[in-house]
């Protein structure tokens, strides 16, 4: 079947880094965009952007530039989320989502989501 | 950016009831709306997707319907398993947005 699987849970420090894998299976990873979802301690979901997984090339929301890297790896048919110069605000559960069908932007499945906690 | 506001944000009902969740878009979105449920720890699940369009799987007791700025995603006969927050997300243009939620609470 279907499935995104991330890593697990990450405990950082302020200005430290972090990266979240998420590995895909039951499809051809390269046939459907991959998505990142941010969902801070109780509140609603936040789009960060997607990444083409044909060419790799990313496409960044407003507010997630500069900091925020979404690569690739077709290989183990993963995508990544790194983080770098983490904050407090940071605290959140990423999920990774895919396009529902090739060339739409709702999203399914998803991943079951890494909580990235930034705490000194 | 297209805003997406949900209403109620929050509800009490019992098992059994009908219930409504609205989602406007701040502008016309055609049906480019899709409709998740997120359990509390857990990721969301796709629910509706082109406003009114079942996903393979969800329950028939769920529907959506609407086009252009007002949609309304329905629960025929509320279940146990239904208490949850629910979420409008449009992807008629970039950058994608979701609605605040709805939580769906035991009366």
């Amino acid at each position: 079947q279907v499935q995104l699987v991330q890593s697990g849970s990450e405990l950082k420090k302020p200005g430290a880094s972090v990266k979240v894998s998420c590995k895909a299976s039951g499809y051809t990873f390269t046939s459907y965009a991959m998505n990142w979802v941010r969902q801070a301690p109780g509140q609603g979901l936040e789009w960060m952007g997607w990444i083409n997984t044909n060419t790799g090339n990313p496409t960044y929301a407003q507010g997630f530039t500069g900091r925020f890297v979404f690569s690739l790896d077709t290989s183990v048919s993963t995508a990544y989320l790194q983080i770098s110069s983490l904050k407090a605000e940071d605290t959140a559960v990423y999920y990774c989502a895919r396009d529902g069908v090739a060339g739409t932007e709702w999203f399914d499945p998803w991943g079951q989501g890494t909580l990235v906690t930034v705490s000194s | 950016a297209i805003r997406m506001t949900q209403s109620p944000s929050s509800l009490s009902a019992s098992t059994g009831d009908r219930v409504t969740i609205t989602c406007r878009a701040s502008q016309g979105i055609s049906s480019y709306l899709a409709w998740y449920q997120q359990k509390p720890g857990k990721a969301p699940k796709l629910l509706i997707y082109a406003a009114s369009t079942l996903q393979s799987g969800v329950p028939s007791r769920f529907s959506g319907s609407g086009s252009g700025t007002d949609f309304t995603l329905t629960i025929s006969c509320l279940q146990s398993e239904d208490f949850a927050t629910y979420y409008c997300q449009q992807y008629y243009s970039y950058p994608i947005t979701f609605g605040q939620g709805t939580r769906l609470e035991i009366k």
